[in-house]
């Protein structure tokens, strides 16, 4: 069955490193997107990105990240000098642009800022 | 905006007895999409079950099924004959028919007992 998958599982930086979240979402997909869980809340929204560009982002998605699909099969996220408070679980998602089409999930990139 | 509400942090069931999670939601649209994730220790987003707000009959999957009352704004989960593997959290979730941006709940640990 066809899955996201991201790496790396899990990484520690300093703060003020930046830190780079791969994922290849599922082939057939158009629609990528990351999400945010910090430990004990709830998944909250970030960015999508279709054809090439954000389509939406949330207010946490600010200067500091960005996106990018820089070939056929993956898709980034950037997190420019990173603060304690970006230690979180990241995880990258994908679907097909159909109204209402599953969003699949990645395994997650948990990301510890020290 | 959207919100959803799971009122219950923590539930707990008796293996092979039946439980019920609670999801309530709050929106104008008659267009949207009801989903359910469940979350193992290893943090993974997993689609349990989806509905369609259009759909008057309640989705199943397996042991799994939801109980929506979309005048009410209520889409509770139905887990029968539980087993030890259902242990994890579950993230009840809305999309917007236009959109593609998950709006979660703040989550149900389920815990299951021998």
């Amino acid at each position: 069955e066809p899955e996201v998958t991201q790496t790396p599982s899990h990484q520690v930086t300093q703060m003020g490193q930046e830190v780079i979240l791969r994922c290849v979402p599922i082939s057939n997909h158009l629609y990528f997107y990351w999400y945010r869980q910090i430990l004990g809340q709830k998944v909250e929204f970030l960015v999508s990105f279709y054809n090439n560009e954000i389509s939406e982002k949330s207010e946490i998605f600010d200067d500091q990240f960005s996106v990018e699909r820089p070939d056929g099969s993956n898709f980034t996220l950037k997190i420019r000098s990173t603060k304690l408070e970006d230690s979180a679980m990241y995880f990258c998602a994908s679907s097909n642009p159909l109204p209402g089409n599953t969003i699949y999930f990645g395994e997650g990139s948990w990301l510890t800022v020290v | 905006a959207q919100t959803v509400t799971q009122s219950q942090p923590e539930m707990s069931v008796q293996e092979a007895e039946t439980v019920t999670l609670s999801c309530t939601y709050d929106t104008s649209e008659s267009d949207y999409y009801l989903f359910w994730y469940k979350q193992p220790p290893s943090r993974q987003m997993i689609l349990v079950i989806r509905q369609e707000a259009y759909k008057q009959q309640n989705a199943t999957e397996n042991r799994f099924s939801v109980n929506f009352q979309k005048a009410a704004k209520s889409f509770s989960l139905k887990i029968s004959d539980s087993q030890l593997g259902d242990a994890a959290m579950y993230f009840c979730a809305y999309l917007t028919g236009g959109g593609n941006k998950l709006t979660f709940g703040t989550g149900t640990q389920l815990k299951v007992e021998l």
